[in-house]
């Protein structure tokens, strides 16, 4: 049973427009969470995280939003870029142990 | 330059024949982790260590050894590989600090094929 899901295996947006990213938990106990980006032939790459305190995290571009209520979190990219196109995957930890990744969505940013 | 280095990269085998992936990082992380990515699962967790002879088991760990004998290594051992572990695996790697930016950082993935 996947504690985390992403619902969407892809996504396409407009380049400079804003890219959302949804992510959905079902584990409570989860105390942080991160996203990272992943090319094709290499390993993931972090983007950004958030602790369970907060319900925003900004780093650039990029934005996490986290609705605890909801077991509910989002990626937003803005503006997005063709560089941007890469699969994303959110993950859920519990005390920085054991951590559960989302099967992916692929973003596509056309020119 | 900080790095996880995963060896090889790709691999073919045959059923049953005993194989082991290696896993290395120069960050002098405590905390290291074998991961699967297989389609429409995303990443999977297989095993973890938190530190020097402390390992634990994931959500996937049935057909996988591990041993964490130093630091900065961290094998991932098949003793009976089978064709369902055929999957792209990655190792990963952090501090155990807990400061407000902890991330895992992961190695570029070795493509495991078992005829």
């Amino acid at each position: 049973d996947q504690q985390v899901k992403q619902n969407s295996p892809s996504l396409s947006v407009q380049e400079g427009r804003i890219s959302i990213l949804n992510c959905d938990y079902t584990n409570s106990m989860f105390d942080y969470f991160l996203w990272y980006k992943k090319y094709p032939a290499e390993g993931p790459t972090f983007l950004i995280s958030i602790s369970s305190i907060k319900d925003k995290n900004e780093d650039g571009r990029f934005t996490v939003f986290l609705n605890k209520s909801a077991k509910h979190l989002s990626l937003h990219i803005v503006p997005s870029q063709p560089g941007d196109s890469a699969v994303y995957f959110c993950a859920g930890s519990y005390n920085f142990n054991k951590f559960y990744f989302g099967s992916g969505t692929k973003l596509n940013v056309k020119p | 330059e900080a790095q996880v280095t995963q060896n090889p990269r790709y691999l073919i085998t045959v059923t049953g024949k005993k194989l082991t992936v290696t896993c290395s990082q120069n960050m002098n992380h405590e905390y290291m982790s074998w991961y699967r990515q297989d389609p429409g699962l995303g990443l999977r967790q297989i095993y973890y260590s938190m530190n020097v002879e402390v390992t634990d088991k994931g959500d996937v760990p049935e057909g996988y050894k591990v041993s964490r004998k130093e630091k900065r290594n961290f094998p991932l051992i098949l003793e009976s590989p089978s064709p369902n572990q055929t999957s792209l695996y990655f190792c990963a790697s952090s501090s155990t600090r807990r400061t407000a930016n902890e991330k895992l950082f992961f190695g570029s993935g070795t493509q495991l094929s078992v005829l």
